[in-house]
């Protein structure tokens, strides 16, 4: 079972900032937090994972609280192409664990 | 540098027939994991291949199976088709140095409609 709750879905004004939450309360030391996101049944796309500090890159930046049990995806200005379900996933830092997906975000990108 | 490729990215067969899926991974990426997702169940994880050999499985029957060749490329395979095997079949691939986390990046998919 997914070790995340996410909201079940999410609006957004293009343009504007998408701030997605992601609860984890059970998460261990040794586990990252990642996010992946699937627009209408294509792959999954990896966005961005971290351990404990914040995290940026050109996708997105990844808040996570200093107990670890929360965090949240940030979009800085979201566009229509944005439209999709994100998955947030924790998942231990070590080998190759396989990634478990819960139900994700559905955001949607409103001009 | 290329993406994780998947062929065919379509399929329709028939309940009771065999189907063989193939995934070539990204350049250098050594493992691959394979899920298959349904609208009831969601994105689940079948198994992975690094360095030929099986690595890790999911909850799936023995009529789900996979194998890797040494460029990395895997397949898969599913005997005996049954009618909820109509998924979106996906594969991942990544580099498994085993040094810390380790990235999955995800191929476009092979839908297949079991008839």
């Amino acid at each position: 079972d997914a070790k995340t709750t996410q909201p079940p879905s999410m609006d957004c004004a293009e343009g504007r900032a998408a701030n997605l939450p992601c609860n984890h309360s059970t998460i261990s030391g040794n586990e990252y937090v990642y996010w992946y996101r699937q627009i209408h049944s294509q792959g999954p796309q990896y966005i961005i994972h971290g351990l404990k500090n914040n995290e940026t890159n050109e996708m997105a930046s990844l808040i996570i609280t200093e107990d670890r049990k929360s965090s949240t995806l940030i979009l800085p200005h979201a566009t229509l192409r944005d439209t999709a379900v994100y998955y947030c996933i924790v998942r231990v830092g070590s080998g190759n664990t396989p990634l478990v997906f819960g139900k994700g975000t559905r955001l949607s990108v409103i001009a | 540098k290329a993406g994780v490729t998947q062929t065919p990215r379509y399929l329709i067969k028939t309940r009771g027939q065999q189907v063989t899926l193939s995934c070539s991974p990204i350049s250098g990426h050594r493992s691959v994991s394979w899920y298959q997702q349904t609208p009831g169940q969601g994105l689940q994880f079948l198994f992975e291949y690094f360095s030929e050999t099986q690595r890790n499985k999911g909850n799936f029957p023995g009529r789900f199976s996979g194998r890797q060749f040494s460029n990395s490329r895997s397949e898969m395979n599913v005997s005996t088709l049954e009618l909820g095997d109509s998924a979106l079949y996906l594969c991942a691939s990544s580099l498994r140095v085993g040094l810390g986390t380790d990235t999955q990046y995800f191929g476009p998919g092979t839908r297949l409609t079991v008839l």
